[in-house]
């Protein structure tokens, strides 16, 4: 199985602020990535597949990056709605893994 | 709009079977581009993949589950379920069903989800 690590596991931020997490795969994946942002209690919602296409109706503050086994998710500047836990997913193989997520709270 | 939607119940006993039911509108569960998913998410924990299963019937389940999980799909009726059996607390989570589109192979449509505790 394809092991998703993501880091930090949470970050402290301020509205405005640039914000990355990174995600690294335990073998290459190309560029099989996909990015969630799941808020509490609602589903998780599509940001970013395929390492860095932005998912239709998705503010372009947000963009992905990397190939092989490092990522990274980037919000240029974070906006109050942006507070929120950020997964990655390997999407190349099954079994399909998610990263363990990375929380977003407000400074 | 594609839209999909959980249901059953949201209390199961330990041992015995928990059974879902995803009903998917707005669009065909026959659509050669997708595939549909299991996804849950234990209280305060990440996200763990359950299984996939195309509309022909070919399943892909995560091999920590595997022995205990069958995925099926309803054409005719534009469902899919997942059924998991011998559960325990361990299993008492939110049940997610989503589509796997072409879209990098995501999950880019989600139901609510649907709180299943394990409890006696």
């Amino acid at each position: 199985d394809i092991q998703m690590t993501q880091s930090p596991s949470s970050v402290s931020a301020s509205v405005g602020d640039r914000v990355t997490i990174t995600c690294r795969a335990s073998q290459g994946i190309s560029t099989w990535l996909a990015w969630y942002q799941q808020k509490p209690g609602k589903a998780p919602n599509l940001l970013i597949y395929a390492a860095s296409t932005l998912q239709s109706g998705v503010p372009s503050r947000f963009s992905g990056s990397g190939s092989g086994t490092d990522f990274t998710l980037t919000i240029s500047s974070l906006q109050p709605e942006d507070f929120a836990t950020y997964y990655c997913q390997q999407t190349i193989n099954f079994p399909r893994t998610f990263g363990q997520g990375t929380k977003v709270e407000i400074k | 709009q594609l839209q999909l939607q959980e249901s059953g119940p949201g209390l199961v006993k330990p041992s015995e079977t928990l059974s879902l039911t995803c009903s998917v509108s707005g669009g065909s569960i026959g659509s050669s581009s997708s595939y549909w998913g299991w996804i849950r998410q234990p209280p305060g924990r990440g996200l763990e993949w359950i299984g996939t299963i195309y509309y022909s019937g070919s399943t892909y389940f995560n091999p920590s589950l595997k022995s205990r999980v069958t995925i099926s799909v309803d054409t005719s009726k534009n469902q899919f379920s997942l059924t998991l059996t011998s559960v325990t607390a361990a299993d008492t989570a939110v049940y997610y069903c989503a589509r796997q589109g072409g879209a990098g192979r995501s999950f880019d449509y989600w139901g609510q989800g649907t709180l299943v505790t394990v409890s006696s």
